[in-house]
């Protein structure tokens, strides 16, 4: 079945520490994007992507990183400058006017 | 980019019909309007999507009037299972940057 993957489900991270969050999609979808969501709260949208090797920063993209090497994979790296990275991270794809194809998300937690 | 507002959380009773309303006065002539829904722990489901007047699939129905400046999603003889958070987005398909709200929390009582 077609769709996307995130790993993992849970992650915990010390203060200081880099950690590395996983997306894989195989629809075939040129636009990749990574979401977080907070308790009771939308969705923000951290980073894009249109396409391969192109990247755009979203509404809260300070404190984050990412790359699309390849078309089936978009990876977000949450990097000790964010101060705040306790949330629930959703990545997602879509073809233009399809709507939007979301993973079943990862639960970051700072220990 | 267009700002919908609906209403924070509604309640009703396993079959019944849910009428969920989303106003989105400044929405332009390109937006398109889907609705998703999300379970706890969960990524977004599509519901449905449309630009005017009804459409229908197998889980819901999707109300525009002609100013297309709201939209009711009908979810016919709900059950338990349809407790979730709903949300209302507007966007034209080529802009990235669709704004989600917090959505309606709706629940279903036995």
């Amino acid at each position: 079945d077609g769709g996307i993957t995130q790993s993992p489900k849970y992650l915990f991270r010390k203060e200081g520490q880099n950690v590395t969050l996983s997306c894989e999609q195989n629809l075939n979808h040129d636009a990749m994007y990574w979401y977080r969501q907070d308790p009771g709260q939308g969705l923000r949208l951290i980073y894009y992507s249109q396409i391969v090797n192109d990247f755009q920063k979203g509404d809260i993209a300070e404190g984050y990183s990412v790359s699309r090497e390849k078309k089936e994979s978009f990876p977000l790296t949450v990097t000790s400058a964010q101060k705040n990275p306790t949330a629930f991270y959703l990545c997602a794809s879509s073809i233009q006017r399809s709507g939007y194809t979301f993973g079943s998300g990862t639960r970051l937690t700072v220990v | 980019l267009a700002k919908t507002t609906q209403p924070i959380s509604m309640d009703s009773y396993e079959g019944q019909e849910v009428n969920i309303t989303c106003s989105h006065n400044n929405i332009a002539t390109n937006d398109y309007i889907t609705w998703y829904q999300q379970f706890p722990s969960q990524g977004p489901r599509f519901i449905i999507q449309g630009y005017k007047t009804k459409v229908t699939n197998e889980v819901a129905s999707l109300f525009i009037p002609a100013d297309r400046k709201s939209s009711t999603l009908s979810l016919p003889r709900v059950s338990l299972s349809d407790t979730a958070v709903y949300y209302c987005l507007v966007g034209d398909g080529s802009n990235y940057q669709l704004i989600w709200g917090a959505g309606t929390k709706l629940i279903i009582k036995p």
